[in-house]
């Protein structure tokens, strides 16, 4: 079936280094994929999303690529702030389920 | 807009015991969703709604959990009897219609403790 695996945490960094976070995919289908964040004491956020191979999601300076031929959509971040510092889960929807990777802890020391 | 509403937000019982939980969806939402997600895990999705009508619960534990949509509208995610393992916080989520391009939206969640 269906599945979402991304890097292992926790991820520590530095204010203004930058942030890669892994994450492939496996699916039958053609699916969309998304990024969702989720802040200390808060719900899950949508961050950003791909509908198709090769469309590009940004927000709030985080990006991903769909790459459908490493099946990848990795998250990314020029210069990231202490304010970043969250869980991040990377997920698919196809065939009317949204389909979660265990999530990646980042923390960001000043 | 007011978001997804979840109530409780915390709740503590002994195993055996029976609890509720309820969800109020963004008004003119006609999916909803439930997720349980285990400390250190990704949410799972237990069950989904099209307006009072279940289109998925392959997942759900149907010996123990019940939900219900009755009118199309509030949800309740029922657990009777609770185990250990059902220690997870519980995820609302509602979306306008059923395909990729409609976004999900969560409420915070009931953090469910099982002693």
């Amino acid at each position: 079936g269906d599945s979402v695996t991304q890097m292992e945490g926790p991820v520590t960094l530095s204010e203004e280094a930058f942030l890669t976070i892994n994450c492939t995919y496996t699916a039958t289908g053609y699916p969309s994929l998304f990024w969702y964040v989720q802040y200390p004491g808060e719900g899950l956020q949508l961050l950003l999303k791909a509908t198709k191979a090769d469309d590009k999601g940004s927000n709030k300076g985080f990006e991903a690529t769909y790459r459908k031929e490493t099946t990848s959509f990795h998250l990314e971040k020029g210069s990231v702030q202490v304010s970043d510092s969250a869980v991040y889960f990377c997920a698919l929807f196809d065939t009317g389920k949204l389909i979660f990777g265990q999530g990646t802890t980042l923390q960001v020391k000043p | 807009e007011a978001g997804v509403a979840q109530s409780p937000r915390y709740k503590i019982i002994e195993k055996r015991q029976s609890v509720a939980f309820w969800c109020n969806p963004i008004s003119g939402h006609a999916t909803l969703y439930w997720y349980q997600q285990i400390l250190g895990q990704g949410p799972k999705l237990l069950i989904q709604f099209q307006n009072n009508g279940v289109v998925d619960d392959s997942q759900l534990p149907k010996d123990r959990f019940s939900a219900e949509r009755l009118k199309g509208v509030d949800s309740t995610l029922k657990i009777q009897p609770a185990k250990l393992e059902d220690s997870a916080v519980y995820l609302c989520a509602s979306s306008l219609e059923r395909g990729n391009n409609s976004p999900l939206h969560f409420g915070n969640g009931t953090r469910l403790t099982v002693t």
